[in-house]
C-alpha cells in the first residue's frame, strides 16, 4: 500500500477499547471542522464534521468535541475495531473559504 | 451515487513533460477541488473550482493549473514536471464548496516523475 506519512504520531490500541485522537487546529477564524479517515490506497473518507457554534458532536460510534479556547479538536471512537485502523486527519476551513487546511494526521494501529 | 472517479490511477513521467489529471465529481456536486499529498509535506491545498470559475488557489506554481468543464468534471495539469511533483493527486467535490458541506474525496492519481 502507499504511505501517506513516514512519521506520523501512532495510537496502538485493542480491540474494543475506545480511541482519541486529538488535533490542535491552527486559525481561531476556522468555523468547520472535518474528521477524515484514510485507508491505505484510497483517499480521505468523510467520518464527521462539526461547526463552532457547537462543542460536541455524535455519530456512529465516533464523538467529535470542539475545544475553541484552546483551538483543540478530539475523535473519539467508541469499541475500536480493526477495520478502524487507518490514518486520521482532521481539517478546518472558514465558510466561504473554499479550501481545508489538514492537519498531519494520527495512525490507529488496532489489534485484535 | 457513484462517487469522485479520478483517471489514470497511475501515471509514470519523466523530468519536463507534462501530464493532465482527471476527474469526474459526484453527480450534482458542482465544487471540485484537487490536493496534493506527499510524505513530508501531507495534504495541501492546490485549487478549487465552482461552476467553471476558480475560486481559490493554494501556494503552488504556476506550472501547476486546472479547469472545469460545463458538466462539472474537472483537469488539472501539470507542466514542465518536476522530481519533486512525484505525489497523490487527490481530487474532491462537494455540492457548493468547502465550508458548507464535506469534501468527498477520490481515491486519488499516483503520480510518479522520474
Amino acid at each position: 500500500g502507499e504511505s501517506v506519512g513516514l512519521h506520523l504520531p501512532t495510537l496502538s490500541v485493542q480491540e474494543g477499547d475506545n480511541s482519541i485522537i486529538n488535533c490542535a487546529y491552527s486559525n481561531s477564524a476556522s468555523d468547520y471542522f472535518i474528521w477524515y479517515k484514510q485507508e491505505s490506497g484510497k483517499g480521505p473518507q468523510f467520518i464527521i464534521d462539526i461547526r463552532s457554534n457547537m462543542d460536541k458532536r455524535q455519530g456512529q460510534r465516533v464523538t467529535v468535541l470542539l475545544n475553541k479556547t484552546v483551538k483543540h479538536l478530539s475523535l473519539q471512537i467508541a469499541a475500536t475495531q480493526p477495520g478502524d485502523s487507518a490514518v486520521y486527519f482532521c481539517a478546518e476551513t472558514n465558510t466561504g473559504f473554499q479550501k481545508l487546511v489538514f492537519g498531519t494526521g494520527t495512525r490507529l494501529l488496532v489489534s485484535p | 451515487k457513484a462517487g469522485v472517479t479520478q483517471t489514470p490511477r497511475y501515471l509514470i513521467k519523466t523530468r519536463g513533460q507534462q501530464v493532465t489529471l482527471s476527474c469526474s465529481p459526484i453527480s450534482g456536486h458542482r465544487s471540485v477541488s484537487w490536493y496534493q499529498q506527499t510524505p513530508g509535506q501531507g495534504l495541501q491545498f492546490l485549487f478549487e473550482y465552482f461552476s467553471e470559475t476558480q475560486r481559490n488557489k493554494g501556494n503552488f506554481p504556476g506550472r501547476f493549473s486546472g479547469r472545469q468543464f460545463s458538466n462539472s468534471r474537472s483537469e488539472m495539469n501539470v507542466s514542465t514536471l518536476e522530481l519533486g511533483d512525484s505525489a497523490l493527486y487527490l481530487c474532491a467535490s462537494s455540492p457548493t464548496g468547502t465550508g458548507i458541506s464535506p469534501l468527498h474525496f477520490g481515491n486519488g492519481t499516483r503520480l510518479t516523475v522520474t
